[in-house]
């Protein structure tokens, strides 16, 4: 099993140029999450989707667009690039039933011009 | 409001000596808190948790952490640094409740020096 892959790895973006950040678990879990962390913030949650179909705004969501397309894929999109949005980005997911452990995804590196 | 302190940005020990990173919370409920450590390039990894159960939780690689309520505080300890445990440790606590989100503290990065 794979766990939570995300693509791209690295990426570099000019302001104002869009990209989607994919993501994608094979634990058969309901919720899937998006985090940014930046140097001396912590991690920050942007979005999460506590089951197929549905989704609401986390911590910092402006600038950010997410879709929840089945219960396996979860991506976050950036419509017009910003270089505030330079960062690594992680996709987490959660079982939800008792564990509460988040399981987290590479990460994608992230720099905006 | 719910929230996660971590004392120290950055905590240098020797190899072989103890190492302690601090992590203090505020919660209106009963807690669960979480120890996450990240490697460098890497993502975040469960180091260990507490839920409720007993208030002494022991994790992997020798951490273990002791959940305080009268100090509202979950310490990460080790009794002997290693090398390999140079990384970054994130303090978490679990908010939104049926949501299962989590509030991070700032993180503390751990250098361990031969």
């Amino acid at each position: 099993n794979a766990g939570v892959t995300q693509t791209p790895k690295f990426q570099v973006l000019k302001t104002g140029q869009s990209m989607t950040l994919q993501c994608a678990q094979d634990m058969n879990h309901n919720s899937m999450y998006w985090y940014r962390q930046d140097p001396g913030m912590g991690l920050r949650l942007i979005y999460y989707s506590a089951s197929e179909g549905t989704t609401d705004k986390g911590e910092v969501p402006n600038g950010y667009n997410v879709s929840r397309l089945n219960k396996r894929e979860f991506s976050l999109r950036l419509e017009s690039a910003a270089p505030s949005q330079t960062s690594v980005y992680f996709c987490a997911t959660n079982r939800d039933r008792g564990s509460y452990e988040q399981y987290f995804g590479p990460g994608t590196r992230l720099t905006v011009t | 409001a719910q929230s996660v302190t971590q004392l120290g940005s950055h905590v240098s020990v020797s190899e072989g000596a103890l190492v302690l990173l601090r992590c203090n919370y505020s919660s209106s409920v009963p807690p669960y808190l979480f120890w996450y450590v990240q490697y460098p390039n890497q993502g975040l990894q469960l180091l260990l948790k507490y839920t409720s159960a007993a208030t002494l939780v022991k994790g992997i690689n020798g951490f273990e952490a002791e959940f305080k309520k009268s100090e509202t505080s979950f310490h990460l300890t080790k009794p002997s640094a290693h090398m390999s445990d140079a990384a970054e440790y994130f303090c978490a606590l679990l908010t939104g409740g049926s949501n299962y989100k989590l509030t991070f503290g700032k993180g503390t990065l751990l250098t361990v020096n031969p």
